[in-house]
């Protein structure tokens, strides 16, 4: 059964760091992965989609790795910025019933 | 404007009562997903759907009930045999019907259900 770990559960940091957010599953049987941000009590925002035949995917100060040999993905935000606040949700493509399987988050803040 | 929308926002549920969250989407998107988020968990899976009038259970289908008439609609309901309903639920879609197209899912705004 698929299993996927987000580490670190929550980060803070200053305004202007570079941060990497990790995220790693158990069966490299994927069709692709996906990033996502959640505001406090909002739905979810599709950041980047990295298919399986993909290594990297980028979006203006947001990057996006996939290693699926190893089982890893990081999301990697440049000059982070105090609206980057939010929980940054990863999920594998593919499971049996043709659904997400997500992580439990990285809580970001990000201090002025 | 395309997307998905879900009502109600905030929705209160007596005990013993089954209740109703709707989800539609205008992107012409053939799979509709139905997921639950608990405080500190990941989001998990009630119901999807591939195509109109075909639906499968996910991980956690006990206590719900769906049905997908049109391709635009794929509302939810809590029945009273879910007994911890509260939760926020999340509504999504995608195009393809089939595992290897699956693209980006679209998210709607989410339901907040509480218990009176």
């Amino acid at each position: 059964k698929q299993e996927v770990t987000q580490i670190p559960a929550a980060l803070s940091v200053p305004e202007g760091e570079n941060l990497v957010l990790n995220c790693s599953f158990t069966d490299s049987a994927i069709y692709n992965l996906q990033w996502f941000r959640q505001d406090p009590g909002k739905g979810l925002t599709s950041l980047l989609l990295i298919q399986s035949s993909q290594r990297e995917q980028t979006s203006g100060r947001l990057n996006a790795s996939l290693d699926k040999s190893s089982g890893r993905s990081t999301l990697y935000i440049a000059a982070s910025q105090p609206g980057d606040s939010a929980t940054y949700l990863c999920a594998v493509g593919g499971g049996s019933q043709g659904n997400l399987i997500f992580g439990k988050g990285t809580k970001l803040s990000v201090k002025p | 404007d395309g997307g998905i929308t879900q009502s109600p926002k905030y929705l209160f549920r007596k005990e013993g009562q089954n209740v109703t969250l709707s989800c539609e989407q205008n992107l012409n998107h053939d799979a509709m997903y139905w997921y639950r988020q608990d405080p500190g968990q990941g989001l998990r899976l009630i119901y999807y759907s591939q195509i109109v009038n075909d639906f499968q259970k996910g991980d956690i289908a006990e206590g719900y009930s769906v049905s997908r008439e049109k391709k635009e609609s794929f509302p939810l309901t809590v029945t009273s045999a879910q007994k911890n309903p509260t939760a926020f639920y999340l509504c999504a879609s995608s195009s393809g019907q089939r595992l290897a197209d699956q693209e980006t899912q679209y998210f709607g705004p989410g339901t907040r259900l509480l218990v009176l």
